[in-house]
């Protein structure tokens, strides 16, 4: 069964700590995502990335940034969390050589900054 | 742009009823067409999908069908069920920029037993 695994479910951090989401994907899938859902916006791209080592921007990527060390592990940081990334967090994996490829999804992870 | 619109919720329905929710896209290019559900405390999850005109994904009784000349892929049910309760994603796939997928703003549904 293929499965994509966040760290946590559930965070509460203090804002100006660093903070960071791991994720982990075992389909060896190239390309990993982050997002984050809030009600009424639906899920916004912040980064992603196709390959070790390799990034790019989303649509809302100011106060993030990532690393992608290895192919399975992709890491959402908050260099100094704020009140206002207090959100739903999800991590996608898939593969990018077919275009009606679907991605796979982790269970999210609730962040709560105060 | 790229995007995708999709009825607001939350829509309430009575168990055994018809289920419509409104998806309509704009691309460059030719997408290929997605709805994804999540459950309460869960992630999303793929539901149906449809890559070429006319195509009709289908999946536990939902199915949603790939029109081009109106560039929509309404999901419909003709039952639901309690089990049913969820948030439901439009989304579509361009064929460049490396497969990144853009998502609708969701429509959250509530079936009433």
């Amino acid at each position: 069964d293929v499965k994509v695994t966040q760290s946590s479910r559930y965070l509460v951090k203090r804002t100006g700590e660093k903070v960071f989401l791991e994720c982990v994907q075992d389909m060896d899938h190239e390309n990993m995502f982050w997002y984050r859902q809030d009600p009424g916006l639906g899920l916004r791209l912040i980064y992603f990335s196709y390959d070790v080592k390799m990034k790019e921007k989303g649509d809302i990527p100011e106060g993030y940034s990532v690393s992608r060390e290895k192919k399975e592990r992709f890491s959402l940081i908050l260099e100094s969390a704020s009140t206002n990334q207090t959100s739903m967090y999800l991590c996608a994996s898939s593969q990018p050589e077919r275009r009606n490829t679907e991605a796979f999804f982790g269970q999210g992870t609730r962040l709560t900054v105060v | 742009g790229n995007s995708v619109t999709q009825m607001e919720g939350p829509v309430t329905l009575s168990e055994e009823a018809f289920l419509t929710i409104n998806c309509t896209y704009t691309a460059t290019g030719y997408p290929s067409l997605f709805w994804y559900v999540q459950y309460p405390g869960e992630g999303l999850q793929l539901l149906l999908k449809a890559t070429k005109a006319d195509d009709k994904g289908s999946n536990k009784g939902f199915e949603a069908t790939y029109r081009k000349e109106t560039t929509s892929f309404h999901l419909e049910k003709g039952s639901v069920q309690v089990s049913d309760s969820a948030v439901y994603f439009c989304a579509l796939i361009l064929n460049t920029g490396g497969f990144k997928t853009i998502f609708g703003a969701g429509t959250r549904l509530f079936v009433k037993a």
